[in-house]
């Protein structure tokens, strides 16, 4: 079984400050891992993926197979990152994509 | 690109009702999926097409839940009879092949109400 689990429902950083949106993972085979973003009125979309060890809007995540964690970070947050933020697990083989509950991360000016 | 499109956007019926959603996914995406967001919760996926077989529909409630996607393209989900705890947000998405390993690209969603 797969599983994915964030911890924070809610998280509230400054403007300026760094953002760590936590998440960790259960998978007995390869890990493919996702974070999707929902901004207010929006669709859920795709903000990057782990095999692609891209930057987008200045977050990145790395995948730690020791600790099966996969966080969000961010150095300096801005008030447009203010939005619901997915953690998702897919497997080689297995395609399901399994979401976490969420987190809603809010930027306070 | 048009993006996925769904509809209704909004529905609300009584339980025992029935009701049917609709799903158009990007052309060209061979795999398409609906998941059920409950509030409060990530999305579940409830079924899982590859062009117009099912690949993945283990979570699906068969009991009251049906959906196809007989050309291959477009898809209908269907509620019968509808329960209280069916009130959610059913999201469309579609991928390019059915790993998904490009990522999703979801519908709006349609956010459905049971009383």
């Amino acid at each position: 079984a797969q599983r994915v689990t964030q911890p924070e429902k809610l998280l509230s950083v400054f403007k300026g400050a760094p953002v760590e949106l936590k998440c960790n993972y259960s998978y007995s085979g390869s890990p493919e891992l996702f974070w999707y973003v929902q901004y207010s009125r929006q669709r859920l979309q795709l903000l990057l993926r782990h095999i692609s060890r891209e930057s987008i809007k200045g977050f990145t995540a790395d995948l730690n197979k020791g600790e099966t964690s996969f966080h969000l970070k961010k150095p300096f947050a801005q008030e447009e990152d203010s939005a619901m933020y997915y953690c998702a697990l897919s497997g080689y083989g297995n395609e399901k994509l399994t979401f976490g509950t969420g987190t809603r991360l809010t930027i306070i000016p | 690109e048009a993006g996925v499109a769904q509809s209704p956007r909004y529905k609300i019926i009584e339980k025992r009702q029935s009701v049917a959603f609709w799903c158009n996914p990007i052309s060209g995406h061979a795999t398409l999926y609906w998941y059920q967001q409950i509030l409060g919760q990530g999305p579940k996926l409830l079924i899982q097409f590859q062009n117009n077989g099912v690949v993945d529909d283990s979570q699906l409630p068969k009991d009251r839940f049906s959906a196809e996607r007989l050309k291959g393209v477009d898809s209908t989900l269907k509620i019968q009879p509808a329960k209280l705890e069916d009130s959610a947000v059913y999201l469309c998405a579609s991928s390019l092949d059915r790993t998904g390993i490009y990522g999703y690209t979801f519908g709006s969603g349609t956010r459905l109400t049971v009383v």
